[in-house]
């Protein structure tokens, strides 16, 4: 398909295991977002990758959240030691490059993670 | 710093009836506006955007959004609402740095 994709679409785990989580862009969109959804909350920024730049990690909650790129395409965010607080739905969003002009994401289905 | 605030957390119309959603913004340079909506279990969709070249801006589904720079707003109206429009809306801020800030979101419902 065209559009973003994420994977799994639904995962659940135990407190303390490490998770990864899937991001697939659109072909040839350089700029790369995760988003936290929390039940009730609105979208909480997480990170952004634009092409070869460093990401902007501004948004991780702490140093158990990482995320990578590799190649300029596929996105993985990785949750280490998870916690129940970390159950929500991540999003993944690409968009063609920054700037407002061309800024329209595109947003995956997400993955909802729940935290036993 | 770019913020949006979204007032009203959940908004309830009667079907038929007008539809606004308040988004202000808080931006130190010409902003970049966005509404997203999301359908229940479903991803975002970008609904309309702003970026300057007109302050009424026309989106899908029959929404539109005015920028009003002495209000730092621009919330998004529908004249009729239908039951399809049931879902949660949006507003964004491109901030200086490229990315897109989020407001918390506001849940519209709409009764029969």
């Amino acid at each position: 398909g065209a559009g973003v994709s994420q994977s799994p679409s639904n995962k659940v785990t135990e407190k303390g295991k490490d998770v990864e989580l899937r991001c697939d862009p659109i072909s040839g969109h350089t700029a790369l977002y995760w988003y936290r959804q929390s039940l009730g909350q609105g979208l909480e920024f997480l990170i952004y990758f634009q092409g070869n730049s460093a990401p902007d990690k501004s948004g991780l909650p702490s140093d158990r959240f990482s995320a990578e790129r590799t190649g300029g395409s596929v996105s993985t965010l990785t949750i280490q030691r998870t916690q129940q607080e970390d159950s929500a739905v991540y999003l993944c969003a690409s968009s063609l490059a920054a700037g407002a002009k061309v800024n329209e994401q595109f947003f995956g289905p997400g993955t909802r993670l729940t935290v036993l | 710093a770019q913020s949006v605030t979204q007032l009203g957390s959940h908004v309830s119309v009667s079907e038929g009836a007008l539809v606004l959603l308040r988004c202000n913004y808080s931006s130190s340079v010409p902003p970049y506006l966005f509404w997203y909506v999301q359908y229940p279990n479903q991803g975002l969709q970008l609904l309309l955007k702003y970026t300057s070249a007109a302050t009424l801006v026309k989106g899908i589904n029959g929404f539109e959004a005015e920028f009003k720079k002495s209000e730092t707003s621009f919330h998004l109206t529908k004249p009729s609402a239908h039951m399809s429009d049931a879902a949660e809306y949006f507003c964004a801020v491109e901030s200086s740095a490229s990315k897109i800030i989020f407001g918390s979101g506001t849940r519209l419902s709409i009764r029969p």
